[in-house]
């Protein structure tokens, strides 16, 4: 049964870069299967993608946000990450990592607060 | 970009009844459509995708349909548990792109 796991930093500065890490367990991150994305959700808010990436590598971004975001795969560690910069309050939200096209799996979720 | 519009933000309905919830795409998405179920404190939970396939382990009262740029998810027989938030999630084959609905909360009449 496959199970993520996000972790990373609770709180980070403003115009610092928030970096976030998933774990992947009970399968593996190479599967030519699927999609690993990000997603967030500002407190009392809707759901935003923030991007995904596919097991070849390849990354697709919210065009919003693309300017940003970075996310990479580490196969060695079935892990994938995630690293936005140039943060703000806009940016405090719970983080979420799940796995895809229609997100099947999702971790727990990981709140993370933008402030000095 | 692909914008996902549900109605209504929030729906009032008794338990035991139907509940209808609608989402609508800017452009056509064909049947690249998930559904999701949200309750406070957790993640969200896959319910439907391919606009109306069940997600392993949902109730069948739970059903979606539609295509294109119309769709529907329809909770036929509300349970004490059904009631949470509800979003649509496009899920575009080319180029990539995972946009959600803005939600609805689904909330006990």
């Amino acid at each position: 049964q496959l199970q993520l796991q996000e972790s990373g930093p609770g709180l980070v500065k403003p115009s610092e870069t928030l970096s976030l890490t998933c774990t992947v367990s009970g399968g593996s991150i190479s599967s030519s299967s699927y999609y690993w994305g990000w997603i967030r959700q500002p407190p009392g808010k809707g759901l935003e993608w923030i991007g995904s990436i596919y097991y070849s590598g390849s990354t697709y971004y919210n065009p919003s946000l693309k300017s940003r975001v970075t996310i990479s795969v580490d196969t060695s560690k079935n892990q994938f990450s995630l690293k936005l910069s140039s943060v703000t309050a806009a940016d405090t939200a719970v983080y979420y990592c799940a796995n895809g096209t229609a997100m099947v799996t999702w971790g727990q979720g990981t709140l993370v607060t933008v402030s000095s | 970009e692909i914008v996902m519009t549900q109605s209504p933000a929030t729906l009032s309905v008794s338990p035991g009844e139907r509940a209808t919830l609608s989402c609508r795409a800017s452009q056509s998405v064909s049947s690249n459509l998930a559904w999701y179920q949200q309750k406070p404190g957790q993640a969200p939970r896959l319910l439907i995708y391919g606009a109306s396939t069940r997600a392993t382990g949902i109730p069948a009262r739970f059903s979606g349909s539609g295509s294109g740029t119309e769709f529907t998810l329809t909770i036929s027989s509300l349970q004490s548990e059904d009631f949470a938030v509800y979003y649509c999630q496009q899920y575009n084959n080319w180029p990539p792109s995972h946009t959600f609905g803005q939600g609805t909360k689904l909330e006990i009449k």
